[in-house]
């Protein structure tokens, strides 16, 4: 079946720290692939998108995301975090131009 | 633009009731999609609508049933309320089926 993954629910860094969070679907074909950021009390918003060319992608406040195809990922960077940054983190996968598929989301909570 | 309304923000019901929640997708979008959001299953897709018509469907009961309109506004409709639906419903509208979504604020309804 066609999901996707998330596995560090809950990560907890201080400000200037880099963070990496990962991002895992099954295989299922043509992928279009999402990171949204929901902060809290905000709705959800898209942070970047990659659907074909380069592999890394650029996005809003400095975060960052690279498709490796033959991973299966798609994790989401940023090289200093603020405490800003703290939110909900959703990766999500649309597969061959179907619906969107999210993960189970990410919470980061970064202290300054 | 103005972003994706949702209408009502809040929303509290008994079991038994049913309960219709509104979405108005940014102007010159003509898809619309649904979402459920809990705390246990993460987001998880209702249903999407295109040009009048339900492209795409959930794994949810027949209670849940949604519309669009001709200027293409949708509702989504829950039947007789379980205590389970206790949710926050999110409403995300895209340029055509293929294109990034752009979530509203979401309705969040409480059954009791």
């Amino acid at each position: 079946a066609q999901s996707v993954s998330q596995h560090n629910h809950h990560v907890i860094l201080s400000e200037a720290a880099s963070l990496e969070l990962g991002c895992n679907y099954s295989y299922g074909g043509t992928v279009n692939l999402f990171w949204y950021v929901q902060y809290p009390g905000q709705h959800l918003q898209l942070l970047l998108k990659y659907f074909s060319g380069d592999p890394l992608v650029k996005g809003i406040k400095g975060f960052e995301a690279e498709f490796i195809k033959s991973k299966f990922s798609f994790n989401l960077r940023k090289p200093s975090v603020q405490w800003s940054d703290t939110a909900e983190y959703f990766c999500a996968v649309s597969y061959n131009t179907d619906k969107l598929i999210f993960g189970t989301g990410t919470r980061l909570q970064v202290f300054p | 633009k103005a972003g994706v309304t949702q209408t009502p923000r809040y929303l509290i019901k008994t079991r038994g009731q049913q309960v219709t929640l509104s979405c108005s997708p940014i102007s010159g979008h003509r898809s619309v999609s649904w979402y459920q959001q809990t705390p246990g299953q993460g987001l998880q897709f209702l249903f999407e609508y295109f040009s009048e018509t339900q492209r795409n469907k959930g794994n949810f009961p027949g209670r849940f049933s949604g519309r669009q309109f001709s200027n293409s506004r949708s509702e989504m409709n829950v039947s007789t309320l379980e205590l389970g639906d206790s949710a926050l419903y999110l409403c995300a509208s895209s340029p055509g089926v293929t294109d990034t979504q752009y979530f509203g604020p979401g309705t969040r309804l409480t059954v009791l």
